[in-house]
């Protein structure tokens, strides 16, 4: 089972600040027939299911505002929200798509300072 | 835009089965991975098990391997998850998603399992 680790494990940042969450893989995620990584962040807001953020780990699901983006490659990846709106917090979690089970990130929670 | 709209909360014995089903609405539900992905109280999320309808046969993660059942009716374009041998580790909200990525998930059953 592929396992992902998330850090860190939660961050309180100000509004307007930039917000870092990295999340480590421990085997590639680079679909090598697709040449894209098998990656996916999803928002998890307070009472809500989760919501598509990031796919093929950088690509910005429909209606996500483009202060949200993915990178990374191979083992590593971030999810970067470049400037940090109040409706922005929730728990974030990383998610693999490469082999099954599918397997997620523990979360990151993420809070205004 | 695929809409997932699951059944309602349950309340189930130790030892007992729960069935949960999942109807999609717009777009296409056949040739799409249909998963369960479960969420116990305060923690975070866990991959289950899932089936591509037009393919008929489910995955399951190993831990579930032996109490999972997942089926798909391409008729009604309903995915079900029925989950056997319920302890009270399993009383969690349990959501169905679309594709590799989940880019769509339904809203979420609670399944409380209690004596």
């Amino acid at each position: 089972e592929i396992v992902l680790t998330q850090s860190p494990d939660s961050l309180a940042m100000s509004l307007g600040e930039r917000a870092t969450i990295k999340c480590k893989s421990s085997q590639s995620l680079l679909d090598s027939s697709k040449k894209q990584n098998s990656v996916a962040w999803h928002q998890q807001k307070p009472g809500q299911p989760p919501k598509l953020l990031i796919f093929w780990a950088s690509d910005r699901a429909s209606g996500v505002p483009d202060r949200f983006s993915g990178s990374g490659s191979g083992t590593d990846f971030t999810l970067t929200i470049s400037s940090l709106q109040a409706e922005d917090v929730a728990v974030y979690y990383c998610q693999q798509f490469h082999t099954t089970p599918w397997t997620f990130g523990q979360g990151t929670r993420v809070e205004i300072k | 835009q695929m809409q997932l709209v699951q059944s309602g909360a349950e309340v189930k014995k130790p030892g007992s089965s729960v069935k949960v089903s999942c109807k999609a609405y717009g777009g296409t539900f056949s040739s799409y991975a249909t998963s369960w992905v479960r969420q116990a109280p305060g923690q975070g999320l866990e991959w289950m098990g899932g089936i591509i309808p037009i393919f008929g046969a489910p995955t399951y993660a190993p831990r579930f391997q032996g109490r999972l059942t997942i089926t798909a009716d391409e008729s009604t374009s309903t995915a079900y998850m029925e989950l056997s041998g319920l302890r009270s580790e399993d009383t969690a909200i349990y959501y169905c998603a679309r594709d590799g990525a989940l880019n769509t998930w339904g809203q979420g059953t609670l399944v409380t399992v209690s004596s």
